[in-house]
């Protein structure tokens, strides 16, 4: 089956403590995309990443890392989260001009 | 400045009324449209996309170059029409461009 899955679905930690949600697609797309989903805000790109080790920011960078080693996996990274990272967050990939999305990741920092 | 505008965030309607969501759009080139659909507890997932011209869940959208518009519009609301909806616009210039709008949350009342 299709598809884009993110880990971890939930997740609580605390301000400075270093996290990574994954994100990985099994349809050989190229193109791949996190965003972050807030009240009022709607989606708001964070990375994207057109291939392997091709990445860049979107609109809302400040705080976030990605990676794209792999065509199929492209992680998040907040070295250092702030409360102001808590937000659900979506990855989504491309081949065609749809986009496909994973399921979300809703973290919360303190 | 490319943007997409859905200018209600809530929107209720009665079961059988017609619905019509708001959506406009600000980009200079030639634009490609979407509206995606996010019901409760799921994924974000494509309705539909202007070059298709489809119905989709008997849904449809016209692209409006003259209002620079893209209004979701069904003649009559179901129950399970209830569900946050995003206006999307894809920069036929850089596939990296994909700008959402704020969302509307639709509510169907029985």
């Amino acid at each position: 089956e299709a598809q884009v899955t993110q880990n971890p679905r939930y997740l609580i930690t605390v301000t400075g403590k270093k996290l990574t949600v994954t994100c990985s697609q099994n349809m050989n797309h190229e193109y791949m995309s996190w965003y972050r989903q807030d009240p009022g805000l709607g989606l708001r790109q964070i990375y994207y990443s057109m291939n392997v080790e091709v990445t860049d920011k979107g609109d809302v960078p400040e705080g976030y890392k990605v990676s794209r080693k792999e065509k199929r996996n492209f992680p998040l990274i907040l070295e250092s989260p702030s409360p102001n990272q808590t937000s659900l967050y979506f990855c989504a990939s491309t081949g065609t001009g749809e986009l496909f999305f994973g399921e979300g990741s809703r973290l919360t920092v303190l | 400045a490319q943007r997409v505008t859905q200018p209600e965030k809530l929107l209720s309607v009665f079961k059988g009324a017609p619905v019509e969501l708001k959506c406009n759009y600000s980009y200079s080139g030639s634009p490609e449209l979407f509206w995606y659909v996010q019901y409760s507890r799921q994924r974000l997932q494509l309705l539909l996309r202007h070059i298709s011209r489809e119905s989709i869940k008997g849904f449809t959208a016209d692209l409006n170059k003259g209002e620079t518009s893209f209004h979701l519009k069904k003649p009559f609301a179901q129950e399970e029409d209830s569900a946050m909806y995003y206006c999307a616009l894809s920069l036929h210039s850089s596939a990296s461009k994909i700008i959402f709008g704020s969302g509307t949350r639709l509510s169907i009342r029985p």
